[in-house]
């Protein structure tokens, strides 16, 4: 997705927390954050999205710059099982069967 | 709640055969999207199926073909299967707003998918 830049790899020990940063300059009004990640031949998972305010669930933090072009996802305390490739989407709210990802960040939890 | 399921998980064809996946949404989702993903082409959008009717499709040849039963479970056909069939085939299910018909795009729950291998 030409819309977002992410980091190609990252690496980050057992029980820290993983900052993920995106940037993502050229995003319009409407257009929402969204994070996904893939565990290695798995399907996609939703972890978590946001219009311009921060968001927080029980998987993840997501902190939005004021001016919008940039988000970091944060996962508090990481574990070996978050080692997958983070997709860093943006885009409408509703789904169009669209799900092209760009290259992600691929990040290895390491004990 | 039980999630996607799909099967087989892995499958080996020769070029030429045939193949049929099978998927079952989440209890509840209507719609269910199929999605074929490569190193090449990342994830590609193949044909969603809500209520038995196919609702949207992608730009994939004939030989890719689905259908949707009356419980929601669907499958996907492959006929004379090529080289570069050989893909990860993503099953997604999802709840449709009653009001708008759509899906929010948060709201597709992917399947572990079956790994098709094409000798």
């Amino acid at each position: 997705d030409a819309k977002t830049t992410q980091p190609t790899s990252m690496d980050c020990a057992e029980g820290r927390a993983a900052n993920l940063p995106c940037n993502h300059s050229t995003i319009s009004g409407n257009e929402y954050v969204y994070w996904y990640r893939q565990i290695h031949s798995q399907g996609p998972q939703y972890i978590i999205h946001g219009l311009k305010n921060n968001e927080t669930n029980e998987m993840a933090s997501l902190i939005i710059t004021e001016d919008r072009k940039s988000s970091t996802l944060i996962l508090p305390h990481a574990t070996l099982r978050d080692t997958a490739v983070y997709y860093c989407i943006v885009r409408g709210p509703y789904n169009n069967n669209d799900m092209r990802f760009g290259a992600g960040t691929r990040l290895t939890v390491k004990p | 709640k039980a999630g996607v399921t799909q099967t087989p998980r892995y499958l080996i064809k020769t070029r030429g055969q045939q193949v049929t996946l099978s998927c079952s949404p989440i209890s509840g989702h209507r719609s269910v999207s199929w999605y074929q993903q490569t190193p090449g082409q990342g994830l590609q959008f193949l044909f969603e199926y809500f209520s038995e009717t196919q609702r949207n499709k992608g730009n994939f040849p004939g030989r890719f073909s689905g259908r949707q039963f009356s419980n929601s479970r669907s499958e996907m056909n492959v006929s004379t299967l090529e080289l570069g069939d050989s893909a990860l085939y993503l099953c997604a299910s999802s709840l449709v707003r009653r009001r708008t018909g759509r899906v929010g795009f948060n709201e597709q729950f992917f399947g572990p998918g079956t790994r098709l291998t094409v000798l």
